[in-house]
Parts: structure tokens; C-alpha cells; sequence
């Protein structure tokens, strides 16, 4: 069974940061793009960044870039998000996903972040 | 970016009955668009994908059909696990974008 399982979210103050983590089982890790997708009750449904099977390409939305960090380690099936100068607009579910062509074959169930003071 | 517009917002169905749900791009997407369902507290799940192509083990009273900027997913007969959001998403242009949802509620 395909699980993905996010962790790392919590209440951070803005200008803060912090970095999730999405730990995944079930299938071949290594040989999948991976992508963060962000979920609010305002915006619905954006995605933030994605990453290459070796780590070796990234991409951002524009709203993001340059605040945050997509990475992954194939050895531990894992993905990560350094998020940086956090604000209260990034208050968020966190999904991390598998994509396939572009479309996102499995999600976990997210981690939230609330960026408050 | 292409902006995805869905409709309608809210669709109140009874079980047993059809659903038709619309989903628009502001320019062609060619097929290259999915579906996925939301159930409160869950994670999305993956129902359509290539405009038209359900994705494994999904159940064959969900269909879809549509390109460029058209689509339609439609539920034959809504079960009462069916009940929940669905969302559009297109993949043909970066950024990837989604569509704001269209709750299925029960009528």
C-alpha cells in the first residue's frame, strides 16, 4: 500500500521558518517526481514546487520561490520543505504528492502550518 | 497562468441519482487534465486522469470526457461514499492549477 505521511507542521511566528518532512512507502520512491501542494480554505488547492527523481531539477510557483527549499533523500524514501520568512498567507495543509506527467497519483494526508503571532 | 473555473460550487444530489460536474480552462489544456475527489479530513485521490482515463481502481460509474477547455466528470449513479469535493486540475501548462472545487452534497 502507497502511504505518504507528512509531518514537521505547527504554529510558527512570521518571518520564521520551518521544514516538513514526507515520509513515503509502498513504491519505488527514487523514481518518482514529487511535488508540495498546499491546501486553504481561500485559495483551495496550489502547488508549490516539485523535485526530480535524482534531486537534480526544481521548480517553483512564483509566490514561493526564493523562500523555500525542495530537497529529497532517495536512501530514507523521503521529501522535505525548507520554508523560510514564513507569513500569514503560507498558513496552510502541506500535502507532499507523487506525480506522474503532472498529475498527482497519490497524497498524503498533510501536516499544517499556521503562521501567527 | 491557466486559471480553472468549476461548476457548480455546491450540487445537491440524491443517492442514486446522476452528477455532472464542469470544469473550464481559461485557455486549451489539450487532455491534459484530472480529477480528483476530497472527503473531509482525507487526503485528495486521484479519479481521472488524461481528461478521460480513470485511474486504478477506480469504480466505472465515474466518467469524464472533454479537451481544451470543456471538461465534464459524471457519477452514474452517486453512492454515499461519493459524497465530498471534487477538484479539476490541469497540467498541460506550468504551473500546474486547480480548479476551486465543487462540493457533492446529499439532497
Amino acid at each position: 500500500e502507497v502511504q505518504l505521511v507528512e509531518s514537521g507542521g505547527g504554529l510558527v511566528q512570521p518571518g520564521g521558518s520551518l521544514r516538513l518532512s514526507c515520509a513515503a512507502s509502498g513504491f519505488r520512491f527514487s523514481t518518482y517526481w514529487m511535488s508540495w501542494v498546499r491546501q486553504t480554505p481561500g485559495k483551495g488547492l496550489e502547488w508549490l514546487a516539485n523535485i526530480n527523481q535524482d534531486g537534480s531539477e526544481k521548480y517553483y510557483v512564483d509566490s514561493v520561490r526564493g523562500r523555500v527549499t525542495i530537497s529529497r533523500d532517495n536512501a530514507r524514501n523521503s521529501l522535505y520543505l525548507q520554508m523560510d520568512s514564513l507569513r500569514a498567507e503560507d498558513t496552510a495543509v502541506y500535502h507532499c504528492a507523487s506525480s506522474v506527467a503532472g498529475y498527482f497519483d497519490n497524497w498524503g494526508q498533510g501536516t499544517l502550518v499556521t503562521v501567527s503571532s | 497562468e491557466i486559471v480553472m473555473t468549476q461548476s457548480p460550487a455546491t450540487l445537491s444530489v440524491s443517492p442514486g441519482e446522476r452528477a455532472t460536474l464542469s470544469c473550464r480552462a481559461s485557455q486549451s489544456v489539450s487532455s491534459n487534465l484530472a480529477w480528483y475527489q476530497q472527503k473531509p479530513g482525507q487526503a485528495p485521490r486521484l479519479l481521472i486522469y488524461g481528461a478521460s482515463t480513470r485511474a486504478t481502481g477506480i469504480p466505472a460509474r465515474f466518467s469524464a470526457s472533454g479537451s481544451g477547455t470543456e471538461f465534464t466528470l459524471t457519477i452514474s449513479s452517486l453512492q454515499s461514499e461519493d459524497f465530498a469535493v471534487y477538484y479539476c486540475q490541469q497540467y498541460d501548462s506550468w504551473p500546474q492549477t486547480f480548479g476551486q472545487g465543487t462540493k457533492v452534497e446529499i439532497k
